[in-house]
């Protein structure tokens, strides 16, 4: 099946600092990425859709400003949690489509402010 | 308005006991449906893609089908490593391009 790396697998930062976080499809290439957050015991929440070489489709109440999202290559996207505080602490996953729309996932990152 | 519901929200079953898992949905025009699973603290596996009503798919110890108004899991004789979180997402059609819903999701536990 295809692949999908995220790097770093887990971050610890201050509040305040910067944050970014890698998204690869190792096998094939992603026309399109998508960004998720989730919260203990719950399911995946949308950020946004990020498509290569076009700005980022954000969902209704996720912060463009907060959480930059670049497709700089059709096997790589990268997100920025900018200016970061505690409550930005969660599980960011990633997830590629390909050619047939399947999404295949990032193991995630485990973000956590100080 | 788009809605996925999974049902049971966590299901219980001893090692052997076969059991459904069900995903309910509501879209303006189904583009696919996905089943994951989810172990904690991971991200989701890819399971299966269903497109159309009457579609089937099976792999190992698990089989999807689907209906245009549902789609159900069926898991039989399970194992303890079968246990976690199952996700049902759809994709809904939508002009220029599609809209992906996640249902919240059935844990499983099964015991041996």
């Amino acid at each position: 099946g295809a692949v999908v790396s995220q790097h770093p697998s887990r971050v610890i930062c201050k509040s305040g600092t910067s944050v970014k976080i890698e998204c690869r499809s190792l096998d094939f290439q992603a026309t399109t990425m998508f960004w998720y957050r989730q919260f203990p015991k719950q399911s995946l929440m949308l950020m946004a859709t990020s498509n290569e070489g076009s700005k980022a489709t954000y969902e209704q109440g996720v912060e463009k400003d907060k959480f930059l999202i670049n497709h700089a290559s059709l096997t790589l996207s990268t997100l920025t949690v900018t200016s970061a505080h505690p409550e930005d602490s969660s599980f960011y996953i990633c997830s590629a489509s390909n050619p047939t729309d399947t999404q295949y996932f990032g193991p995630g990152t485990r973000l956590t402010v100080l | 308005e788009d809605q996925v519901t999974q049902s049971p929200e966590a299901l219980r079953l001893q090692e052997g006991e076969s059991s459904s898992l069900n995903c309910s949905y509501t879209v303006s025009g189904l583009r696919g449906l996905f089943w994951y699973r989810q172990d904690p603290g991971k991200g989701p596996e890819f399971l299966f893609t269903l497109y159309s009503a009457g579609e089937e798919k099976e792999k190992e110890r698990l089989k999807a089908t689907l209906t245009k108004k549902e789609s159900f899991l069926h898991i039989t004789a399970p194992k303890p490593e079968d246990s976690a979180t199952y996700l049902c997402a759809v994709q809904d059609r939508l002009a220029g391009g599609f809209k992906t819903i996640f249902g919240a999701g059935t844990r499983l536990f099964v015991k041996a």
